[in-house]
């Protein structure tokens, strides 16, 4: 079963807007990570938060994290044509040595 | 550096067919892992390597033998392909609780 889930499942911005999106997990994590899915391609890793951490910036992304709630949010701002793709978040469960991915948000940025 | 490779790209299999689907990482990660993704959906797991001489089911194991060869080649083989097998697979690699890279895929359709 999926660990993570996020919330929308698509969303379509105008470039320059922001864009957000929010996972939420069920388990206690030892971190939670965002990835990026161009069309056709492998994912791409863009920003890991430990459960001891609640904010983590990185250029256009900002990522937050509630443990308390169970939830984390990706920010990407100023968006561009190029962030057009899917996001997943996946969670790394304590003592699972392994991630949990959920089934993403197809972002797209209209010119 | 090469990343994390994956042969064939693309393979086409009649039902009950085999074949073995190769996975190398030249970044000397301990663990290795094969995904598989089907259309609009996120990705599942489907084996793990934690380290050189181990291997673990994923969430969805059944119909899938995997091999961790060495530290560098972590092979996923089919001995009855399925055309419920139909996906896209994805190898990935990692430093135990960090992010971790993935290859470029395998389109793999059994008719």
């Amino acid at each position: 079963s999926q660990q993570g889930e996020e919330d929308p499942q698509a969303l379509s911005i105008q470039e320059g807007e922001n864009a957000t999106m929010n996972c939420s997990y069920k388990t206690s994590i030892n971190n939670l990570q965002w990835y990026r899915q161009n069309s056709g391609r492998g994912l791409v890793h863009l920003i890991l938060i430990r459960s001891n951490e609640r904010e983590k910036h990185s250029g256009r992304l900002r990522v937050t994290l509630d443990t308390s709630k169970k939830s984390s949010s990706l920010l990407i701002t100023a968006s561009r044509a190029a962030d057009t793709a899917s996001y997943f978040c996946a969670t790394d469960a304590r003592g699972a040595q392994k991630l949990v991915f959920g089934q993403g948000t197809r972002l797209t940025i209209n010119p | 550096n090469a990343g994390v490779t994956q042969t064939p790209k693309f393979q086409v299999l009649k039902t009950g067919q085999s074949m073995t689907l190769q996975c190398a990482q030249d970044m000397n990660h301990n663990s290795m892992y094969w995904y598989r993704q089907d259309p609009g959906m996120g990705l599942r797991l489907i084996y793990y390597s934690a380290s050189e001489g181990t291997t673990d089911k994923g969430e969805v194991p059944n119909g899938y033998n995997v091999s961790r060869l060495n530290k560098r080649e972590f092979s996923l083989r089919l001995e009855s392909a399925a055309p419920s097998q139909t996906s896209v697979y994805f190898c990935a690699s990692s430093v135990r609780d960090s992010e971790q890279y993935f290859g470029p895929g395998t389109r793999l359709t059994v008719t």
